[in-house]
C-alpha cells in the first residue's frame, strides 16, 4: 500500500523556521494538505492544494514541495505551533493516505 | 457556520454492533463529500472512507473495506459510520470531515469508541 513518510520528531527554538517533510511516490502528481493536530482536540487544515492557506491561518505557515518530497514550512515558530503535523494526498488509485505525522517540539 | 457534530462516547463490549453518526448544522452538507477518519490511541491518522450524501455514493479505503459501512440520511444532514461486529482493536477516536477543495477542510470534535470485554 502507498505510504507518506514523515520524521516522527522535531524541535526547533521559538523564532526559528521549523521545515516538515513528507515524502511520497505520488507527490508530484497529487495536491498535498497538512494538517495541525493539538493534544485533545481535532485536527485542523494549515495548508491545502499544496500551499494554499485556509482563512485564520496564519501567514508563518507556508507549503511547497520538489519532487516526491514536499515540505510544511513554519517561519518563526511561536510556542503554539507545538502540536502533531499530517500530510495528507492520494495514491494513484485516488485514495486518500495520512502520512505517519510528525511531533513538532518548541523548545 | 457550518459545524459537524458528532455523538458522544461509546463503550461497547466485543462482538456488540455500533453506529455513530455526524450530524451538519447546515443542508449545504449535501454538496460536499463526508469522510471518516481513525485514530487509534496514541498514534496518527487513518483515512477510513468518504460518502456523498446527496446520492449515498461511498468509497472505502482498502484496510477498511468490509470492515466498516458508511452511510447517510440526507434528510437530516446526518452521515453514519457503523460496525456489525466490534473488535477490541476498534478501540479509537474516530473523526468526520468534511471534504472541500482536495482536503479535509472542517473536522468533527470526535467520537471516542472503547471496545473492551
Amino acid at each position: 500500500s502507498y505510504e507518506l513518510t514523515q520524521p516522527p520528531s522535531m524541535s526547533v527554538s521559538p523564532g526559528q523556521t521549523a521545515k516538515i517533510t513528507c515524502s511520497g511516490d505520488e507527490l508530484p502528481n497529487k495536491f498535498t494538505n497538512w494538517y495541525q493536530q493539538k493534544p485533545g482536540q481535532a485536527p485542523i487544515l494549515v495548508i491545502y492544494k499544496d500551499s494554499e492557506r485556509p482563512s485564520g491561518i496564519p501567514e508563518r505557515f507556508s507549503g511547497s514541495g520538489s519532487g516526491t518530497t514536499v515540505t510544511l514550512t513554519i517561519s518563526g515558530v511561536q510556542a503554539e505551533d507545538a502540536a502533531d503535523y499530517y500530510c495528507q494526498s492520494a495514491d494513484s488509485s485516488d485514495t486518500w493516505v495520512f502520512g505517519g505525522g510528525t511531533e513538532l517540539t518548541v523548545l | 457556520e457550518v459545524q459537524l457534530v458528532q455523538s458522544g462516547p461509546e463503550v461497547k463490549k466485543p462482538g456488540e454492533s455500533l453506529k455513530i453518526s455526524c450530524k451538519a448544522s447546515e443542508h449545504s452538507f449535501t454538496s460536499y463529500w463526508i469522510g471518516w477518519v481513525r485514530q487509534m490511541p496514541g498514534k496518527g491518522l487513518e483515512y477510513m472512507g468518504i460518502i456523498y450524501p446527496a446520492d449515498s455514493d461511498t468509497k472505502y479505503s482498502p484496510p477498511f473495506q468490509g470492515q466498516v459501512s458508511i452511510s447517510a440520511d440526507k434528510s437530516i444532514t446526518t452521515v453514519y459510520l457503523q460496525w456489525s461486529s466490534l473488535k477490541a482493536s476498534d478501540t479509537a477516536m474516530y473523526y468526520c470531515a468534511r471534504f472541500d477543495e482536495y482536503s479535509f477542510d472542517l473536522w468533527g470534535q470526535g467520537t471516542m469508541v472503547t471496545v473492551s470485554s
